[in-house]
């Protein structure tokens, strides 16, 4: 099967202009997840989509980051605009099984390396 | 604070050679941890998972314990391969997913 794919892999914009990410799960994926790692620091939480829906959005650090998940398939993040402490690699994950705390292992892409200059 | 710790912070050994990986965690409730390998410049992949009731398990060469008592787990990796360098990352799941900052490995030859 197709795994997790993320596009693009690299990303390099100046300060004030708009980047979005993009996520395509493994098909069958209900569940689709976006994190960030910062240098140096662990990888965190933004969001969580089920299906089409938000379950959690908790994690995302304030309203210049949108997410979408239309029709329960791919999902976009879109940072507008963007600052130079959203720097760091965005990994989208996919899992089956029901919420957070179910046995399904996360499949991560290879992630999207944002530069903000 | 975060509540999953990693130690060390990195690692060096030769090839060959074994070594363990240690995980402290203080999220509660628990439902599962997993160690997670991540090498450069790709996403996370999962070696092992436990639950609760489980103390060890393994995977080839890489062997997970558990001990829920003191919320603290190990990866021993065994025999170890040039293709081991990468970073490890310990999750602990509750109601949401919490991740170590990981530990980075480098196997020398």
């Amino acid at each position: 099967e197709a795994g997790v794919t993320q596009f693009p892999s690299h990303s390099v914009i100046e300060k004030g202009q708009t980047v979005t990410l993009r996520c395509d799960p493994i098909s069958g994926h209900d569940n689709l997840y976006w994190y960030r790692r910062v240098m140096g620091k662990e990888i965190k939480f933004l969001l969580h989509f089920v299906k089409e829906s938000k379950q959690d959005e908790s994690g995302m650090p304030n309203n210049r980051f949108l997410a979408e998940r239309t029709g329960g398939t791919y999902s976009t993040l879109k940072v507008q605009p963007a600052e130079l402490e959203d720097s760091g690699v965005y990994f989208c994950a996919s899992s089956q099984g029901a919420g957070t705390g179910g046995l399904s292992p996360l499949h991560f892409g290879n992630g999207t390396r944002l530069t903000v200059t | 604070k975060n509540q999953v710790e990693q130690s060390p912070q990195s690692l060096i050994i030769l090839e060959g050679k074994n070594c363990t990986l240690q995980c402290n965690y203080t999220v509660s409730p628990f439902s599962n941890l997993r160690w997670y390998k991540q090498d450069t410049g790709r996403g996370p992949v999962s070696l092992t998972i436990m639950t609760f009731s489980e103390n060890t398990k393994s995977n080839g060469r890489y062997t997970a314990t558990l001990d829920a008592d003191t919320k603290q787990s190990s990866l021993h990796i065994t025999a170890s391969q040039l293709s081991d360098s990468a970073s490890y990352i310990c999750v602990v799941r509750d109601d949401k997913i919490i991740f170590g900052k990981g530990t980075r490995l480098h196997i020398l030859p």
